[in-house]
């Protein structure tokens, strides 16, 4: 399996609940990212997390990491139909500059 | 402030052709990364370029791929003598810095389809 591995691959929920994502990566790293996609466009940056670093939050989003279980999840609370997208999570690994590892994404569906 | 700018947005070419793919960083951004997104998969990276070098192509097709960021003008991701699976989108991204946690700002894409 890959780096940045995203679970489950795909979450469809009403709007109002809240939807969790996983991401599990290999090697040791600087950092990790969250980003989403809308179909067919550009990546948006949501947060960053380092890797001293437990918990973050922004807005509607938490972000957590365990680096002894090389995971994170994204949290996004009362869920709108508007954050129907794919969420990436990417690693920044430790010795690898500053490039992005990508995981396969979670397509999340906020049905109305 | 404008963000990453690539064009073009959607570039069709047929098989043996070239393709050349623009990137504007952002203002105060040296340092540029390409990423290609086939269909239904994420992100990966191919090459890391700060003015006029290239740090790390470690991503990067053998053949037929190149990556230049000159020290006037956009980056170019240039593929020649394109085959259908080259088809899918490219993404560049920009940071203020190489190192340390910053977060890199992407583009629109290009989508690239070989006929």
């Amino acid at each position: 399996s890959q780096q940045g591995e995203e679970d489950p691959q795909a979450l469809s929920i009403q709007e109002g609940e809240n939807a969790t994502m996983n991401c599990s990566y290999k090697t040791s790293i600087n950092n990790l990212q969250w980003y989403r996609q809308n179909s067919g466009r550009g990546l948006v940056h949501l947060i960053l997390i380092r890797s001293n670093e437990r918990e973050k939050h922004s807005g509607r989003l938490r972000v957590t990491l365990d680096t002894s279980k090389k995971s994170s999840s994204l949290l996004i609370t009362a869920s709108r139909a508007a954050d129907t997208a794919s969420y990436f999570c990417a690693t920044s690994l430790t010795g690898g500059g500053n490039k992005l590892t990508f995981g396969t994404g979670t397509q999340l569906k906020v049905e109305l | 402030n404008a963000g990453v700018m690539q064009n073009p947005r959607h570039l069709v070419r047929r098989r043996g052709q070239e393709a050349r793919l623009r990137c504007s960083p952002m203002k105060g951004h040296s340092h540029v990364y390409w990423y290609r997104q086939l269909p239904e998969e994420g992100l990966k990276f191919m090459v890391y370029l700060q003015k006029e070098n290239i740090i790390d192509e470690s991503g990067m097709p053998k053949e037929r791929f190149s990556a230049e960021f000159p020290k006037e003008g956009p980056s170019i991701l240039r593929i020649q003598q394109v085959v259908r699976g080259d088809s899918a989108a490219y993404f560049c991204a920009s940071s203020p810095r190489g190192t340390g946690d910053y977060e890199q700002y992407f583009g629109p894409g290009t989508r690239l389809t070989v006929t």
